[in-house]
């Protein structure tokens, strides 16, 4: 099975400033997406960003960027100008495109706080 | 729409009970899932569904069962509840694998 890594249990950022979360997974797959989830106090999941696996460009969503690095099998999740709202569990998650593209695998999250 | 809805929010249970976790959507989204997250973890495929009257196992599937007779509505059901079950459960949906997932806002499980 895929495995999803996130290997800083927890972050901190002053406002303002950016901030890099880190993800690596594994897979013998050549095709899939990835996806960085937001998960506040509320429990709610939001979808931050996703990055197909066949494009070379990283995604960027307003102040979320990637930095998807696929020979390393590397996903960060860099959020630049950082604000109070973005303190939050991170999930980076991992959905490939064979017969179990229905599976996601999620890594175990880290939590950002962020500092005013 | 309302989005994904999850009934009921919390919930405690005494180990053997049963009970169905409900959840529906009105987005007319063909594959639903029901995931667990324990505390400290990322989430845990159980169920999942891609149409009405079509079910499949996730990554954790033992100890749950799931019905699907109708798009809009994903039932879990625990039969024999264990506390290994306390967890915070959550659906989700989508309309196509190419869409995102939209969340529920989850159901917090206490088996004691």
């Amino acid at each position: 099975a895929q495995t999803v890594t996130q290997s800083q249990p927890e972050m901190s950022v002053q406002e303002a400033e950016t901030v890099t979360l880190s993800c690596t997974y594994d897979t013998s797959e050549s095709d899939y997406y990835l996806f960085w989830y937001k998960q506040p106090p509320s429990r709610q999941m939001i979808l931050v960003i996703r990055q197909e696996a066949y494009k070379q460009q990283n995604a960027t969503e307003n102040r979320f960027s990637v930095n998807f690095q696929k020979a390393a099998k590397s996903f960060s999740l860099k959020i630049s100008d950082s604000q109070l709202g973005d303190a939050a569990m991170y999930f980076c998650a991992y959905r490939g495109l064979s017969n179990t593209g229905n599976q996601f695998y999620f890594g175990t999250g880290t939590s950002l706080t962020v500092i005013p | 729409n309302a989005g994904v809805t999850q009934t009921p929010k919390f919930r405690i249970l005494k180990i053997g009970q049963s009970m169905t976790l409900q959840c529906a959507q009105d987005m007319n989204h063909n594959y639903m899932y029901w995931y667990r997250q324990d505390p400290g973890m990322g989430l845990k495929l159980i169920y999942y569904s891609v149409g009405a009257g079509i079910t499949d196992k996730g990554e954790v599937p033992n100890g749950y069962n799931v019905s699907r007779s109708t798009t809009e509505d994903f039932p879990l059901r625990l039969e024999l509840a264990a506390p290994s079950q306390t967890s915070v459960y959550f659906c989700a949906s989508r309309l196509d694998l190419s869409r995102r997932q939209f969340f529920g806002p989850g159901t917090r499980l206490t088996v004691l």
